[in-house]
């Protein structure tokens, strides 16, 4: 079984600070890991994923996560925000082994960029 | 087409009555998934195809869900007497065939339904 839990419902941060969104995950096999983001009106876009191999995975519009598998943590970072990064962001779990790509996504953060 | 199309985007219906939603995957794409997201949720699995076929229909939440996907490429999730609990968003995804490292799989616009 697999779930995945996003830790603050909402965030908020001022232009240029630090983002950092949560996600803690549980996994009965080793896990592939993806953070999507949810402009409004909009569909899900893939930012970033982990597979295999190197831990710190870049993904688009400056984004960037950790797999830390002792932690069971895929913490998502940004080192300074843009207005344009207000969306909601998802992270999501799947099986590794390739029988499925089915997600299992967590309730989601909400980040808001005070200008 | 470029991406994944899904008609109608929204649609509102009265209790009890049957709906269909559409799902357009992108061309090529062997693998479709559906998703519901209600309101301040993640998205929820529902079905996934692989071809033609219901490979894992484990997330349907009862009997009066049903999806097809008669030729491999365009899929259809029907939902008789509804309710307003179904009220949600109705995502889908397609993606390549899973294999090893093949994990990306792009997401439609979704159908926002509202039963009243």
């Amino acid at each position: 079984a697999q779930s995945v839990t996003q830790l603050g419902s909402h965030v908020s941060v001022s232009e240029g600070a630090l983002v950092l969104l949560r996600c803690n995950y549980s996994s009965s096999v080793p896990p592939y890991l993806f953070w999507y983001v949810q402009y409004p009106n909009q569909g899900l876009q893939l930012l970033l994923k982990y597979t295999t191999g190197a831990t710190l995975v870049k993904g688009i519009n400056g984004f960037e996560a950790e797999f830390k598998k002792s932690e069971t943590s895929f913490h998502l970072t940004k080192p300074s925000a843009h207005m344009s990064d207000a969306a909601e962001y998802f992270c999501a779990v799947s099986g590794h082994g390739g029988a499925t790509n089915k997600l299992i996504f967590g309730t989601g953060t909400l980040l808001a960029v005070q200008p | 087409g470029a991406g994944v199309s899904q008609t109608p985007s929204n649609k509102v219906t009265e209790k009890g009555k049957y709906v269909e939603l559409r799902c357009d995957p992108i061309s090529g794409h062997t693998a479709l998934y559906w998703y519901r997201q209600s309101l301040g949720q993640g998205p929820e699995f529902l079905i996934y195809f692989q071809g033609t076929g219901a490979a894992d229909d484990s997330g349907l939440p009862n009997d009066r869900f049903f999806a097809v996907r008669p030729e491999g490429s365009v899929s259809t999730l029907k939902i008789q007497r509804t309710e307003r609990g179904d009220s949600a968003v109705y995502l889908c995804a397609s993606s390549l065939t899973p294999s090893q490292g093949n994990t990306e799989a792009f997401f439609g616009q979704g159908t926002r339904l509202t039963v009243v």
